[in-house]
């Protein structure tokens, strides 16, 4: 069975911390996919992120990082310097192939909730 | 840029109406998902379809039916909606690369249904 598990429900900080979201997975596919989204108050979801099974590099762009780890099914966001822009639902997914073999079927993690306090 | 448009952004409808949610996308993309969006519950499938007239039962189908006549539209319908199908509806799309090769889904705003 596939699974995102998210334990952290919110968060808040001041600006200018550095926060981290964290996200565990659970596939028994040696082949998928995970991403990050982010959900402003507006509601639309914007994606952040594709990393396949295959690259454990980690990654930065900006202010954003993630760090993926197979050995511990994780797939950890941080975010340096955070800014009041930032307050959002960040949602991690896994993508798993379904019906006609490319079909990314995400299942979504519950969600956190960050709030930046200026 | 991708564009996902859901007909509605908020919607209040009667307990036992028909309801129809429209998603219209246009970037042909052959995959295209519901999902509803429940506080501690994040985004549960309920049908995607990966082709015209093709459709699949996501996690939660139950109270729900989908059509898919045309590629770039995919509605979700409640036969006879009640009130814990009041919820935030989001349609998405994506690409078909290759197989096994999953890319990113793109949302549509959202719609606030209230069914009472």
């Amino acid at each position: 069975a596939q699974k995102v598990t998210q334990a952290q429900t919110e968060i808040s900080v001041v600006e200018k911390e550095d926060v981290t979201l964290d996200c565990v997975y659970e596939t028994r596919d040696t082949t998928y996919y995970l991403f990050w989204y982010k959900q402003p108050p507006s509601g639309e979801l914007v994606f952040l992120i594709r990393r396949n099974s295959f690259d454990e590099q980690n990654e930065i762009s900006g202010r954003y990082s993630w760090n993926f780890q197979k050995s511990t099914s994780s797939f950890n966001f941080t975010i340096t310097a955070s800014q009041v822009v930032d307050s959002a639902v960040y949602f991690c997914a896994l993508s798993v192939t379904g019906y006609g073999g490319a079909t990314n079927k995400l299942i979504f993690g519950t969600g956190t909730l960050l709030a930046v306090q200026p | 840029d991708v564009k996902v448009t859901q007909s509605s952004r908020y919607l209040v409808k009667r307990t036992g109406e028909k309801v129809f949610l429209e998603c219209v996308q246009d970037m042909d993309h052959e995959n295209m998902f519901w999902y509803r969006q429940d506080p501690g519950l994040g985004l549960r499938l309920i049908y995607f379809s990966y082709d015209v007239k093709m459709k699949e039962k996501g996690d939660i189908p139950e109270g729900y039916s989908v059509s898919r006549e045309k590629k770039e539209r995919f509605s979700l319908i409640l036969e006879s909606a009640s009130t814990n199908q009041t919820s935030m509806y989001l349609c998405a799309s994506s690409l078909i690369v290759r197989r096994r090769m999953n890319t990113e889904a793109f949302f549509g705003q959202g719609t606030r249904l209230t069914v009472v």
